[in-house]
C-alpha cells in the first residue's frame, strides 16, 4: 500500500525564520515525489519534484527539499520564512500509470 | 488562457439541479484527473483520463459522470447531489509517457456548494 503522512497539521513561524516540513511516505518502489503549495482559494502549484539522482533538489520561491530513502523522507525546508509564503503545503507521492497520492497538508501561518 | 482553467469558479446548486464543471488544458498535456477537496481529507482522486480514456474510477458515486471529448477538455457532471458533497473540485493535468507520470498541473478549483 502506499501513503503519505504530513505529521504536522499546522505550523507557526515567525518571518525570517527557518522552516522544515515534514513529509513521510509509505512505498515499495522508488517513488516521484513532489510539493505543492495551495494559497486560499486557489489550486494547488508545484513547488519542487524528485525523481531521480541528487537528493536535494531547488524549487521555486526558495524552497528546497531532501530525500532520504533509509527515512522514507522527503522534508521541505527554507532558510527564510516570508510572510507570502503562509499557505496550505502538500506531499504527494507518484507512481506508474498515473495514480498520485497526496497527504493531508500542513497549514503555515507565519508571525510578524 | 495559459495553465489549466476551470470553470465555473464558484457554483451553488440544489440537490435535484444537472451541472457540468468544466476543465481546460493549455499544456499539451495527454492526462487529466478530477480531485475532490473537502476540509480536513487529503485530495480524493476521482477520475483520471489517459489519453481521453477513462483509466481510473475510484469508486465514485454515479451521480458524478466525467467526460474527456478530447485532450484539452474534461467535464465533470452533477447530477442529484447530496450536501456532503459541497467541497473544492479540482482538475490537473500531466504528460504521460508510457507508464511514466510526470507532475500535475492544476487548476483554480471550483467551489461548490450543494443546498
Amino acid at each position: 500500500a502506499q501513503s503519505v503522512t504530513q505529521p504536522d497539521i499546522h505550523i507557526t513561524v515567525s518571518e525570517g525564520a527557518s522552516l522544515e516540513l515534514r513529509c513521510n511516505y509509505s512505498y515499495g518502489a522508488t517513488p516521484y515525489l513532489f510539493w505543492y503549495v495551495q494559497s486560499p482559494g486557489q489550486g494547488l502549484q508545484l513547488l519542487l519534484k524528485y525523481f531521480s539522482g541528487d537528493t536535494l533538489v531547488q524549487g521555486i520561491k526558495g524552497f528546497e527539499a531532501e530525500f532520504k530513502r533509509s527515512q522514507s523522507s522527503f522534508n521541505l525546508r527554507k532558510p527564510s520564512v516570508h510572510w507570502s509564503d503562509a499557505a496550505e503545503y502538500f506531499c504527494a507521492v507518484g507512481k506508474t500509470g498515473n495514480q498520485f497520492y497526496f497527504g493531508t497538508g500542513t497549514s503555515l501561518t507565519v508571525i510578524p | 488562457e495559459t495553465g489549466v482553467t476551470q470553470t465555473p469558479r464558484h457554483l451553488v446548486m440544489g440537490m435535484t439541479n444537472k451541472k457540468s464543471l468544466k476543465c481546460e488544458q493549455h499544456l499539451g498535456h495527454n492526462a487529466m484527473y478530477w480531485y475532490k477537496q473537502s476540509a480536513k481529507k487529503p485530495l480524493e482522486l476521482m477520475f483520471v483520463y489517459s489519453l481521453e480514456e477513462r483509466v481510473e474510477n475510484n469508486s465514485v458515486p454515479s451521480r458524478f459522470s466525467p467526460e474527456c471529448p478530447n485532450s484539452s477538455h474534461l467535464f465533470l457532471h452533477l447530477h442529484t447531489l447530496q450536501p456532503e458533497d459541497s467541497a473544492l473540485y479540482l482538475c490537473a493535468s500531466s504528460q504521460a509517457v508510457g507508464t511514466l507520470t510526470y507532475e500535475q498541473y492544476f487548476g483554480p478549483g471550483t467551489r461548490l456548494t450543494v443546498t
